[in-house]
């Protein structure tokens, strides 16, 4: 089992549509959990981070976090054609050894069409 | 802030050649990451290196990476030989938080 499941793209929106993109985790020391956006031919960008539970809202994008079932969201809504990229969600916590390890999802491919 | 620089952009090497990717990361972060992106998959975590110390390299493979972090502050990755399977594109981030990991735009490695 990977430590990082993120579900499979690509997904494809019209323009204005609720975007949900989901990823679960099996390992509980993992206690940053973010968003990145990545374009075509580029690194990842960090777009979203939430400590430990709950919800955070950033303009049009929420990131939800729900440590007791192991499962976190990020929601676009209003989706825009610039909203097409790849999303990957990252999870940091401190290991065995006490350094900071980052793990992504696989990425989820979206692709809002005017 | 400058972000965190690669290079290079590209690289076409026949199998069994060497290479070597250079990574500038964002001044004064201690923690530096290198990771292989597959397309269509999610970055994987080679190696990891606290100031010039690695603190997690249980993904390289060691028999042909090799990476350093010298004097703290620029790395290099080496692959040697080369395989079909190490096409990829290649990521430096450096890290001074828990969660502000800034990436660079990668080495895109082509291996034919």
């Amino acid at each position: 089992q990977k430590e990082v499941e993120q579900d499979p793209g690509p997904l494809s929106v019209p323009e204005g549509a609720i975007v949900s993109l989901n990823c679960t985790y099996s390992n509980s020391a993992f206690q940053y959990f973010m968003w990145y956006r990545q374009y075509s031919r580029k690194g990842p960008e960090l777009l979203m981070y939430t400590y430990s539970s709950g919800n955070k809202e950033d303009g049009r994008f929420t990131a939800q976090v729900d440590k007791s079932s192991k499962y976190i969201s990020l929601f676009i809504r209003d989706s825009q054609p610039s909203d097409s990229a790849t999303y990957l969600c990252a999870m940091s916590g401190y290991f065995s050894g006490g350094y900071n390890k980052l793990i992504f999802g696989a990425g989820t491919r979206l692709a809002v069409h005017p | 802030e400058a972000g965190v620089a690669q290079s290079p952009r590209y690289k076409i090497i026949e199998k069994r050649q060497s290479v070597a990717f250079w990574c500038n990361p964002i001044s004064g972060h201690a923690t530096l990451y290198w990771y292989q992106q597959i397309l269509g998959q999610g970055p994987k975590l080679l190696i990891q290196f606290q100031n010039n110390g690695v603190v997690d390299d249980s993904q390289l493979p060691k028999d042909r990476f090799s990476a350093e972090r010298l004097k703290g502050v620029d790395s290099t990755l080496k692959i040697q030989p080369a395989k079909l399977e190490d096409s990829a594109v290649y990521l430096c981030a450096s890290s001074g938080s828990n969660y502000g990991y800034t990436f660079g735009s990668g080495t895109r490695l082509t291996v034919v």
